[in-house]
C-alpha cells in the first residue's frame, strides 16, 4: 500500500527555468510533509518541510505548495541549476507532526540541462 | 560538526553469514531512524530506536534482523543468515528529537553472494 505517490520518475529541465515536482498522498491523519534531495552514493538530504496549517513554505530558490483536499503537494525550484540534478524524496511521518516512521515515495529523477 | 556517520560504506557477505552496519548519530542526537532502499524503490522504514530502547519495529523483519542503540557506542543493524534478497542499501537517520527532522548518512550498500 504506497500512501506517498510520486507517480513521475524522472523529469528533465533546463537550467533558468522552474522544476516542479509532484507528490500525492492517501493517508488523510498525514499532517507534516518533507522534501529530500539525494544524490548517487550519497543520503538523502533535508531540504524543506511543511506543516498542514499552512499551503506553502519557502526557503530561497524551494517552495513547497500543500493541497490538502486534493491530498497534493509540490515541489518548486526557481531558478533551476545543474547542481539541482538529484533524485528527490517527498515523505510523511506517520504519527503527524514528525515522529519517527518516514514514509517515503518513490522518487523523482531531476536532471537540469545547462 | 560530524554528520550521521554509518559504516562501513560497502559490505560483501556470502549467503548465511552475518552482517553488522554501524550508525553513530549525529552530536546531541538520541533519535535513531533505519531505512532500507531496495533498487529504483524508495527508502521503508525499518527501525525506530532512542537510547537502550526500541520505540517503533514495525518494519523489521520478523526473522533473521535485529537492531540495538546501546547506551554507549553507535547503533548496529544486525541481519543474521544473509540471503540475496538483503541485498541493498542501508541508510541509518537521527534526529535531535522526534519533531526535528531526520539527518541521514550515506548508507551501507550490502551485497550478499
Amino acid at each position: 500500500d504506497q500512501q506517498v505517490k510520486q507517480n513521475s520518475p524522472s523529469l528533465s529541465v533546463q537550467e533558468g527555468r522552474i522544476s516542479i515536482l509532484n507528490c500525492d498522498y492517501t493517508n488523510s491523519m498525514f499532517d507534516y510533509f518533507l522534501w529530500y534531495k539525494k544524490y548517487p552514493a550519497e543520503g538523502p538530504t533535508f531540504l524543506i518541510s511543511i506543516s498542514s496549517i499552512k499551503d506553502k513554505n519557502e526557503d530561497g530558490r524551494f517552495t513547497v505548495f500543500l493541497n490538502k483536499s486534493a491530498k497534493h503537494l509540490s515541489l518548486h525550484i526557481v531558478p533551476s541549476q545543474p547542481g539541482d540534478s538529484a533524485v528527490y524524496f517527498c515523505a510523511a511521518p506517520a504519527g503527524g507532526t514528525s515522529y519517527g516512521k518516514l514514509t517515503f515515495g518513490q522518487g523523482t529523477i531531476l536532471t537540469v540541462h545547462p | 560538526n560530524a554528520g550521521v556517520m554509518q559504516n562501513p560504506r560497502h559490505l560483501v557477505r556470502r549467503r548465511g553469514q552475518e552482517a553488522r552496519l554501524r550508525c553513530s548519530p549525529m552530536k546531541g542526537h538520541s533519535h535513531v531512524y533505519w531505512y532500507r532502499q531496495l533498487p529504483e524503490e524508495g527508502l521503508k522504514f525499518m527501525v525506530y530506536l532512542q537510547k537502550e530502547n526500541i520505540i517503533d519495529e514495525s518494519g523489521m523483519p520478523k526473522e533473521r534482523f535485529s537492531a540495538e542503540f546501546p547506551k554507549e557506542g553507535p547503533s548496529i543493524l544486525r541481519i543474521q543468515q544473509v540471503v540475496r534478497g538483503d541485498s541493498a542499501a542501508y541508510f541509518c537517520a537521527s534526529s535531535r528529537d522526534s519533531n526535528q527532522p531526520q539527518h541521514f548518512g550515506d548508507g551501507t550498500r550490502l551485497s550478499i553472494l
